[in-house]
């Protein structure tokens, strides 16, 4: 069965630092991965998809940025944290693009920048 | 525009009984997949059920039934003989064909009183 894991489950960074969440996906090949954010309270926003190694599309400028060196790795970056980065991240991956493909969601991480 | 809708911010219900969550949505795409995530505390995103626009019949898993009225264009979640561990956010989703994201609503917060 697919599995998929993301860490650390929690972040406590200083405005300015850099950031680096990891996520892999385990039992599948060429997924769809995906980024999500969610603020206190709110839904979630996409923030980046990638269909294949180094394929990155961006839905909402910001500081951050997303890379895909491996089939099954993804990971979220910033070179210089924001208070509004703030949130709950969530990685994700899906089987493909089509209406019936189910967005499975790893554990997510909190990050908080102080 | 808002393409998911879920009106009820806040419910409650009684252990045992059943509560009907609500979601509307907006698509000119035919072909289109509706999905409903449980948040608990923890923060995972736990995929409950799935329901796609051909389907002709309400889908169902355990406890989870979707209850798909096309031409309402309505996708409401009822959970039956409801559990303390129940009470968590839930959110309704919606996938359309060939698209990278799934659009997700605001949530609904369910508290299942004992």
């Amino acid at each position: 069965s697919q599995t998929i894991h993301q860490w650390p489950a929690t972040l406590v960074q200083p405005v300015g630092s850099p950031l680096s969440l990891e996520c892999t996906v385990e039992g599948t090949s060429n997924p769809n991965l995906y980024w999500y954010r969610q603020a206190a309270g709110r839904g979630l926003q996409l923030l980046f998809y990638s269909v294949g190694i180094g394929q990155i599309s961006s839905e909402v400028p910001q500081n951050l940025s997303a890379s895909r060196p491996q089939d099954r790795q993804f990971i979220l970056s910033s070179k210089k944290l924001l208070l509004s980065d703030s949130g709950f991240y969530l990685c994700a991956w899906s089987a493909g693009s089509t209406a019936g493909n189910t967005i499975y969601f790893g554990e997510g991480s909190w990050l908080t920048v102080v | 525009a808002q393409k998911i809708t879920q009106t009820q911010p806040g419910m409650f219900v009684q252990e045992k009984e059943a509560v009907t969550l609500d979601c509307t949505y907006d698509t000119s795409d035919p072909s289109y997949g509706l999905f409903w995530y449980k948040q608990p505390s923890s923060g995972e995103m736990i995929f409950l059920i799935y329901q796609g626009s051909y389907d002709q019949q309400n889908a169902t898993e355990g406890r989870y039934s979707l209850n798909f009225q096309k031409a309402r264009k309505s996708a409401n979640l009822v959970i039956s003989a409801s559990q303390l561990g129940d009470s968590a956010m839930y959110f309704c989703a919606m996938r359309e064909g060939g698209d990278n994201d799934m659009r997700f609503g605001a949530g609904t917060r369910l508290t299942v009183k004992p």
